[in-house]
């Protein structure tokens, strides 16, 4: 049974570009939550999707959005890239049935 | 907005030793888990712990949902209990996930 799954595992893009960043839940999971973490903080809710549509979101600028899938798989997309935006972007899938939520390898994002 | 207080931020211990960490949360909570991130980043779920005590082997967690807090107890510390331990919290005002600064501990062989 895989767990949930993230790629790339490490991205490097200069400021002013776009970025995709991609999760596969782990199996039976129908729930997918991003996060960013900045080195040496707790990650930071962006969103979490549910049947396809964004049912929560953090306090995260309208450049990052996202999309799941109908095999619950989903992407984040970060236009207009900020140095800011340098941060490990964590994937995390729980059910519905259970709010446990279980974490992907992180995809490590550099801005230059 | 709710606040998740980690304590202590850091914690030096011998191999062998015992240690609590506490989370701390301002407002009520859905649901409370801790994580434990290694060296490599990966975040691993302990416990998931709305309320109670749980054990899993030498980890065990208690949360005292009604005084707002929730404590991680780990006995004989190994050098792979190093990383950085996050309690995180789903509000019940918004349902959103909220996580601590964490407590980095470091185990010395």
């Amino acid at each position: 049974d895989a767990g949930v799954t993230q790629s790339p595992t490490h991205l490097i893009k200069t400021r002013g570009q776009q970025v995709t960043l991609r999760c596969s839940p782990k199996s039976g999971h129908d729930t997918v939550s991003w996060y960013q973490q900045a080195l040496g903080q707790g990650p930071q809710f962006i969103f979490q999707y549910y049947e396809e549509e964004e049912r929560q979101r953090g306090n995260f600028p309208d450049r990052f959005s996202g999309h799941q899938f109908p095999n619950y798989s989903s992407e984040l997309n970060v236009n207009a890239l900020l140095l800011g935006d340098s941060a490990l972007y964590l994937c995390a899938s729980s059910s519905t049935y259970s709010d446990t939520q279980y974490f992907g390898p992180g995809t490590r994002l550099t801005v230059l | 907005g709710i606040q998740v207080e980690q304590s202590p931020p850091d914690l030096i211990l011998q191999e062998g030793a015992n240690s609590t960490l506490r989370c701390n949360f301002s407002d009520s909570v859905n649901n409370l888990q801790w994580f434990h991130q290694n060296p490599w980043g990966q975040l691993i779920n302990l416990f998931y712990i709305p309320s109670g005590t749980k054990q899993n082997g030498r980890l065990s967690a208690t949360t005292v949902a009604t005084e707002r807090y929730s404590l991680l107890y780990i006995s004989s510390s190994q050098t792979t209990d190093s990383g950085v331990y996050f309690c995180a919290v789903e509000t019940a005002r918004d349902d959103k996930i909220i996580f601590g600064k964490g407590t980095r501990l470091h185990i010395l062989p």
